[in-house]
């Protein structure tokens, strides 16, 4: 969707890394998160925010951390880069909880050989 | 903690028969909302249920929600390849201590829907 992008779509990095995700929206939404997809177990949360600077740990924080530093930008770091951490990673953002769904991100594929 | 769990994983279909997939959550759900995500896309947010029982028609789709507000389903009447797709259901998680939940959702694992020509 044209108000949410996420950077960058593919990244292979190698063990032991840093990485940076970055998600960045349009829409002015208060509450964004970022989940990680994996076959079978379908999308986990990692993180999320509701507000800027207000940031909390999801299911999988776990080697993850987030930042807020102004409304449209949330960007999530893996700090140590690990293979359990090769994942497809989507954002999304919402506007007010319980009043409509999510409008996700195209993804970021990252790869940790 | 919370679960939601749904059913099938993968369904196979030809064109033109109906499909259905079910979501069952572990505890009581203020509202179910239902995602589509095509192969190698994103997921798209297609609707949501609040009140107990409701049915809403999209179209070819249903979505019912429980009386007890604990399972929906999703079903697709004369499918075709366009539904292809993996069909995903999400809840609100539950807040600690009743507090709120910030719009967090809890996603079941999906259906993978195949519809052969």
């Amino acid at each position: 969707d044209a108000g949410i992008t996420q950077s960058p779509r593919h990244k292979v990095t190698e063990t032991g890394t840093p990485v940076t995700l970055r998600c960045h929206q349009t829409e002015n939404h208060r509450y964004m998160y970022w989940y990680r997809q994996d076959p079978g177990h379908g999308l986990r949360l990692i993180h999320y925010s509701y507000g800027v600077k207000d940031t909390d740990k999801g299911e999988v924080s776990d080697g993850y951390s987030v930042s807020r530093s102004k409304t449209e930008d949330f960007l999530l770091t893996l700090e140590s880069a690990t293979s359990s951490q090769t994942s497809v990673y989507f954002c999304a953002i919402s506007e007010m909880p319980g009043t409509g769904g999510y409008t996700f991100g195209s993804g970021t594929r990252l790869t940790v050989v | 903690g919370q679960q939601v769990m749904q059913i099938p994983q993968y369904q196979h279909v030809q064109e033109g028969e109906d499909f259905t997939t079910y979501c069952n959550s572990s505890t009581t759900l203020s509202n179910i909302q239902w995602y589509k995500q095509r192969p190698g896309g994103h997921p798209v947010f297609l609707i949501q249920l609040v009140k107990s029982g409701e049915v809403k028609k999209q179209k070819r789709l249903t979505f019912q929600f429980g009386e007890a507000k604990k399972n929906s389903s999703l079903h697709i009447t004369a499918t075709q390849t366009t539904d292809v797709g993996t069909y995903f259901c999400a809840g609100p998680r539950v807040g600690v201590a009743g507090g709120t939940s910030y719009g967090k959702l809890t996603f079941g694992q999906g259906t993978i829907l195949t519809v052969h020509p």
